[in-house]
């Protein structure tokens, strides 16, 4: 299994400022990802972070609004740019383990003013 | 494309009864299937997860059994507590390459002391 850390937990923004949500795994890991859960929802998949190169995005989320970084094979950030009120939701990050099980981390919860 | 459904939405039970969790797929050609477990502003804490060559796992009071065939999982809960409350979330990772895991909306259960 994987232990997954996010930082920080929770954050109120104003409406146009950018934040940054860092996921951190205790052990190397081939496959991360970064989903949004608005209220009352199940899970979106935003990306799919992939290590030394460009995320890969599901439709309806782009790059310029959602920048990822993944320097290494346990570490990954997510962005939120120009942030509205409509990007107030939790953010979580996951991690496939060796045998393809997936875990999550304890999410970030947003709030845009 | 892959859908996944949960029945019934949401269940209120007496402390004690046995209960049933119902998850159905549309495509068959699964890697494997997951079920979650969230509480209210968490993140998601793996339960189960059925490789798609198996038939049901076990973990202490939980039994998730797999129908690849007929699209089906399970989830059955023994002897429910308080502490089970929660929203429970089964998730299908699709056999194709390149396509990621497919979320239901969850059942959210509530078991009353």
């Amino acid at each position: 299994s994987a232990v997954i850390s996010q930082k920080p937990s929770r954050d109120i923004c104003q409406r146009g400022t950018s934040l940054t949500i860092q996921c951190q795994v205790d052990s190397q890991v081939t496959m991360m990802f970064w989903y949004r859960q608005q209220p009352g929802q199940s899970l979106t998949l935003i990306a799919t972070a992939n290590q030394g190169s460009e995320a890969t995005y599901e439709s309806g989320f782009v790059i310029d609004k959602f920048p990822i970084s993944r320097p290494n094979l346990t570490f990954s950030t997510l962005t939120v740019s120009n942030m509205s009120p409509e990007d107030s939701s939790i953010y979580l990050c996951s991690a496939l383990d060796s045998s393809n099980e997936q875990f999550f981390g304890p999410g970030t919860r947003l709030t845009v003013l | 494309k892959q859908e996944v459904t949960q029945i019934p939405a949401a269940l209120s039970v007496p402390e004690g009864e046995n209960l049933v969790l119902n998850c159905s797929f549309t495509d068959s050609a699964i890697y494997n299937l997951q079920w979650f477990r969230q509480d209210p502003g968490k993140g998601l804490t793996s339960l189960l997860l059925i490789q798609s060559s198996q038939r049901e796992q076990t973990s202490g009071r939980l039994n998730a059994s797999l129908d690849k065939s007929s699209g089906r999982s399970t989830l059955y809960i023994a002897a429910s507590q308080p502490g089970d409350s929660a929203t429970y979330l089964c998730a299908v990772h699709p056999f194709s390459y390149g396509q990621n895991f497919v979320f239901g909306p969850g059942t959210r259960l509530s078991v009353l002391p």
